[in-house]
This record gives C-alpha cells, structure tokens and sequence, in this order.
C-alpha cells in the first residue's frame, strides 16, 4: 500500500455521463496531482492542487474539473463523458511543492474509467 | 520533440541478462524518477534521482546532470522484472510545480 488510496478501482459508464473519482493522499502530504494515462498520449499531468488551492494547471480538459477539500483528500470531476475519456486516472501526492528530492512522491493504484 | 525521451521503445531479454534503458531530457529538472508498471497495474516509484547513483537490490539507476541523461540497469534480469518502465521529470524547485513530465516509456519483457 503507497499510502495514496484512489476510489473507486475501475468505472464502466457511458457517454454523456458525469463520474467523480477520489484521491486521498499519503498522511502528512499536502499536494496532489491527478494524470491521465491514455493508450495514445501516454502520461499526461491533468492538474495540482496545494492544501486546497490549485496550484498548476496541465491538458485538462473543460469539462474536467477538481478540487481539494478541508481534509486535503480530492476529488476529479469527468462530465459529458466521451468515448475517449476512457483511460487510466491516477493521483499522486507530495509533501509541499518543491520538495520532491526531499520528501517524495507516491502514486495512487489508479482508476480505471470505460466509457462506452 | 518531447522533453522526455527514452529509448528503446521495447526491449526483450533473457532472464540473467543485464539491461540498461536510457532517457535524455531537454529542461532543467530538480528531480528524475524512474516508474514501475506492470500491465493494467499501478506506478510503483523505484527511485528519485537529482544526482548520482543509486541501488535497490538487482536495480541501479544514474544520471549524469551535465549531459542530461540517466540510465536504469537492470542485473541478473528475471521474468518478474516484465514491465513498462517509464522515466519521469519534475523541475521542482526550477518551477513553481513538482508535476512530472513522463517519457513514453520503455516495455521490457524478459523470458525464462
């Protein structure tokens, strides 16, 4: 176990629909990152939230939307979902920003999202 | 031309075979990672360079600041080392950021 718990592991949905996945970061971490991995862009940064602000803005898409809560874990909000949203989800978490050689940085097991 | 970019793009082996994978990279970093994934699985995070060598039983990785370059070896390959392995940059304090700028990443696969 990282420590980075993503919910819910795989999401079969369909066009048209919205779907919120979850990210709670390894205790002590206050940034989190969420990234697409897609079989044809690869790796993509989506967004970085730092204790609750956003913090970096990547490829995400208007219809994609975040946030980061009182309680530091965040949420990843897909709507009017399209077949090529499907793709894996992941979140990772550090400690502060710029603090990576120092402090790390954990993955999440991801979540799986289908849309069909 | 992406700022990651590793080589090869695949890689077959046999088990007991040393492997090495290359990445160059184009922008000032603070950090280089090397990333772990097996098939429809997670990132495993197998090391976080900003200089030097490191080791982790069968796996050494280094990297070279002046040339921009690390390397990921791999001795005494076996089956389980089958992955994807994805090297990864962040520009940390160079930023105001620590997301990570992926390579394509490089798909071993290693035959008993």
């Amino acid at each position: 176990d990282s420590g980075v718990t993503q919910t819910p592991k795989h999401l079969i949905t369909a066009t048209g629909q919205r779907v919120t996945l979850r990210c709670s970061p390894r205790s002590g971490d206050l940034s989190v990152y969420w990234y697409q991995q897609s079989l044809d862009q690869g790796l993509q940064f989506l967004i970085q939230y730092y204790n609750g602000e956003e913090r970096a803005k990547g490829n995400i898409l208007e219809r994609f939307s975040a946030q980061q809560f009182p309680d530091l874990h965040s949420e990843l909000n897909l709507s009017s979902l399209e077949l090529g949203d499907s793709a894996l989800y992941f979140c990772a978490s550090s400690f502060l920003p710029r603090t990576v050689v120092r402090y790390g940085y954990t993955f999440g097991s991801g979540t799986r999202l289908t849309v069909v | 031309k992406n700022e990651v970019e590793q080589s090869p793009q695949n890689l077959t082996a046999q088990e007991g075979e040393f492997i090495t994978i290359n990445c160059s990279y184009s922008v000032g970093i603070s950090a280089l990672h090397w990333l772990q994934q097996h098939p429809g699985g997670g990132i495993v995070s197998l090391f976080m360079l900003s200089s030097g060598k490191k080791k982790h039983g069968r796996l050494i990785a280094t990297i070279n600041i002046q040339e921009k370059h690390s390397s990921l070896h791999i001795t005494a390959s076996h089956p389980r080392d089958s992955a994807v392995y994805i090297c990864a940059v962040s520009k940390g304090w160079l930023g105001n950021t620590d997301k990570l700028i992926f390579g394509t990443g490089t798909r071993l696969q290693v035959f008993p």
